[in-house]
């Protein structure tokens, strides 16, 4: 089993649709949990920590279950400038070392 | 604000050609690091360096070679290039904040080896 796992997609929605995209991990020492953001032929950029309790920025909610071993992020009203792969990173507690998935696509249309 | 600074862009090196990529950060960040992403697999972790002076292998270490001299320059060699190291190359430099590292990584290197 990969250490960090995503739903490659991709999720193809219209403008205004809400989307969530779920991620599992196989350590249950992971410690810290984050959502990137990769447009094409760009680099990744930090969307979003996520925290024990959830948290939200704007139109982006993330969540972590640390039972089940997985972090979700939902988006709200989506915008066609959302299209972009979003990629899940773990953390193990204390190691320098995060893990990425490998990312899930999504594309939202007019 | 430069941020992370990755050179060259682009790359084509015929097999068995050596060569290094550079990356340089002026945030004063003390942990670098360098992936690879090839379609499909995700980011996946060459080397990284928790200081200047101080490096260490991640998941696919072979054929390459690290070294970090100062704080802002972690440069990245290819001893022998090989087709199989054809790749889009990302440096990433980081710092801790509430025992989270947030990276902040270069524009990438895309390379090809012929």
């Amino acid at each position: 089993r990969k250490e960090v796992e995503q739903d490659p997609g991709p999720f193809n929605v219209p403008e205004g649709a809400t989307v969530a995209f779920n991620c599992t991990y196989s350590n249950s020492a992971s410690q810290s949990f984050f959502w990137y953001r990769q447009d094409c032929r760009k680099e990744p950029k930090l969307l979003m920590s996520v925290y024990s309790s959830g948290n939200e920025d704007g139109r982006f909610t993330a969540q972590l279950n640390r039972a089940s071993q997985y972090i979700s992020l939902l988006i709200r009203d989506s915008k066609l400038s959302d299209s972009a792969t979003y990629l899940c990173v773990v953390e193990r507690g204390g190691s320098y070392i995060p893990t990425f998935g490998r990312g899930t696509s999504l594309i939202v249309h007019p | 604000n430069a941020g992370v600074t990755q050179t060259p862009k682009f790359q084509v090196l015929k097999t068995g050609q050596s060569m290094t990529l550079q990356c340089a950060q002026d945030m004063n960040h003390e942990y670098m690091s360098w992936y690879r992403q090839d379609p499909g697999m995700g980011l996946r972790l060459i080397h990284y360096s928790v200081g200047a002076g101080i490096t260490d292998q991640g998941e696919v270490p072979n054929g390459y070679n690290v070294s970090r001299s100062t704080t802002e320059d972690f440069p990245l060699r290819l001893l022998s290039a090989a087709p199989s190291q054809t790749s889009v190359y990302f440096c990433a430099s980081s710092y801790s904040r509430d025992n989270k590292n947030i990276q902040y990584f270069g524009a990438g290197t895309r390379l090809s080896v012929l």
